[in-house]
């Protein structure tokens, strides 16, 4: 069945540092994919999406490219700051619009 | 503003109380899902449904049970079977009509004393 993976956290950075999450997954079709944030206490919010090959999707500062031929959907940002200290969930959407989600990553940023 | 509300923010339940979680949306959408999430970890889908008067079991459905007879309204009742049901619990919608981006609720933590 379709899975993702996630790399573990807790991500430990400093403010304005670069930030990269891997994320990989396994599907049979062609998935959209999802990058989610959850802020501590609160449910999840959308941070980008990608529902084809080669898309970028960006949001934020936050930035993740489909990679078909890697299976990859890394989420990438160029300098990090407190507020970006969350959960971070990569997913991965069937046709029927089910969502299957990696085991979340948490990032703390230092000041 | 549309959006998915859940109620209550918390939740304390004895052993052996069913206990029911509410779901409300008025964004229209079709689908909608129902998640669980423990410490540490991801989100586990405990049932969907696709339609009204339609749903299904996702991973995780046993000692759980939902009704879907209204588009906007999607309850999930925590029965007394669930023998570990402290836990969040998250709601979602779906939009089927490009991308299939779900959104969620703000959930409810559910504590059993």
């Amino acid at each position: 069945g379709d899975s993702v993976t996630q790399m573990e956290g807790p991500v430990t950075l400093s403010e304005e540092a670069f930030l990269t999450i891997n994320c990989t997954y396994t599907a049979t079709g062609y998935p959209s994919l999802f990058w989610y944030v959850q802020y501590p206490g609160e449910g999840l919010q959308l941070l980008l999406k990608a529902t084809k090959a080669d898309d970028k999707g960006s949001n934020k500062g936050f930035e993740a490219t489909y990679r078909k031929e890697t299976t990859s959907f890394h989420l990438e940002k160029g300098s990090v700051q407190v507020s970006d200290s969350a959960v971070y969930f990569c997913a991965l959407s069937d046709s029927w619009g089910k969502l299957q989600f990696g085991a979340g990553t948490q990032v703390v940023v230092t000041p | 503003d549309g959006g998915i509300t859940q109620s209550p923010k918390y939740l304390f339940r004895k052993e052996g109380q069913n206990v029911t979680l509410s779901c409300e949306q008025n964004l229209n959408h079709d689908a909608m899902y129902w998640y669980r999430q423990d410490p540490g970890q991801g989100l586990r889908l405990i049932y969907y449904s696709q339609i009204v008067n339609d749903f299904q079991k996702g991973d995780i459905a046993e000692g759980y049970s939902v009704s879907r007879e209204k588009k906007e309204s999607f309850p999930l009742t925590v029965t007394s079977a669930q023998k570990n049901p402290t836990a969040f619990y998250l709601c979602a919608s779906i939009d089927r009509g490009g991308s299939y981006e779900q959104f969620f609720g703000p959930g409810t933590r559910l504590t059993v004393l």
